[in-house]
């Protein structure tokens, strides 16, 4: 597609629910990222996955945070047991990481997730 | 990735011009310096993006000093839309580097 997409726009669930979000990059970016943002606040980095490479996962903040990218486009970001501080907005991000490949991220319009 | 400093908030009018310094004293040698700009409910924008002089483009232009430990964006006539939130970022261009956005610049663009 043109553009990273997100889905869905607006998530809201209840405390203890487990929750899916779906990224799909752009196509042919090999680079996908996963970040939130809570209200007013800068972006939190959580996974990255580049290839077939292992995942950098240094960013997720408790094992109830999993992520996995299959076939090297579509990734799904899972969240067990989700808690109110979960609530965010989750961003995806792609880049095209082939050589001289420089910083620049794509973003897609995010999952506003609300845990009551 | 090279810590950034950059003001928490600028006021401007329609047409005047809007400039964002941003500091980041250990810049590495393969570092490049972005900047992305984040309406509210959506994700960050990619606006520019350079490693040293100047860069432009039909957007904005950046400005970066000899030394590299700041850079500044400029926005020529800024309209209403503009207001955002501006972020300025470095890092190396090297496959695994993951962005650390800091709080950015809230930009207001007043009538």
């Amino acid at each position: 597609g043109a553009g990273v997409s997100q889905s869905p726009s607006n998530k809201v669930t209840e405390k203890g629910k487990d929750v899916e979000l779906r990224c799909d990059p752009i196509s042919g970016h090999t680079a996908l990222y996963w970040y939130r943002q809570s209200l007013g606040q800068g972006l939190e980095f959580l996974i990255y996955f580049q290839g077939n490479s292992a995942p950098d996962k240094s960013g997720l903040p408790s094992d109830r945070f999993s992520a996995e990218r299959t076939g090297g486009s579509v990734s799904t970001l899972t969240i067990q047991r989700t808690q109110q501080e979960d609530s965010a907005v989750y961003l995806c991000a792609s880049r095209w990481a082939g050589t001289g490949g420089t910083d620049t991220q794509y973003f897609g319009p995010g999952t506003r997730l609300t845990v009551l | 990735l090279a810590k950034t400093t950059q003001p928490i908030s600028m006021d401007s009018y329609e047409g005047q011009e809007v400039n964002i310094t941003c500091s980041h004293n250990n810049i590495a040698t393969n570092d490049y310096i972005t900047w992305y700009q984040q309406f509210p409910s959506q994700g960050p924008r990619f606006i520019i993006q350079g490693y040293k002089t100047k860069v432009t483009n039909e957007v904005a232009s950046l400005f970066i000093p000899a030394d590299r430990k700041s850079s500044t964006l400029s926005l020529p006539r800024v309209s209403l839309s503009d207001t955002a939130v501006y972020y300025c970022l470095v890092g190396a261009g090297a496959a695994g580097n993951k962005l650390t956005f800091g709080g950015g610049t809230r930009v207001l663009v007043k009538p």
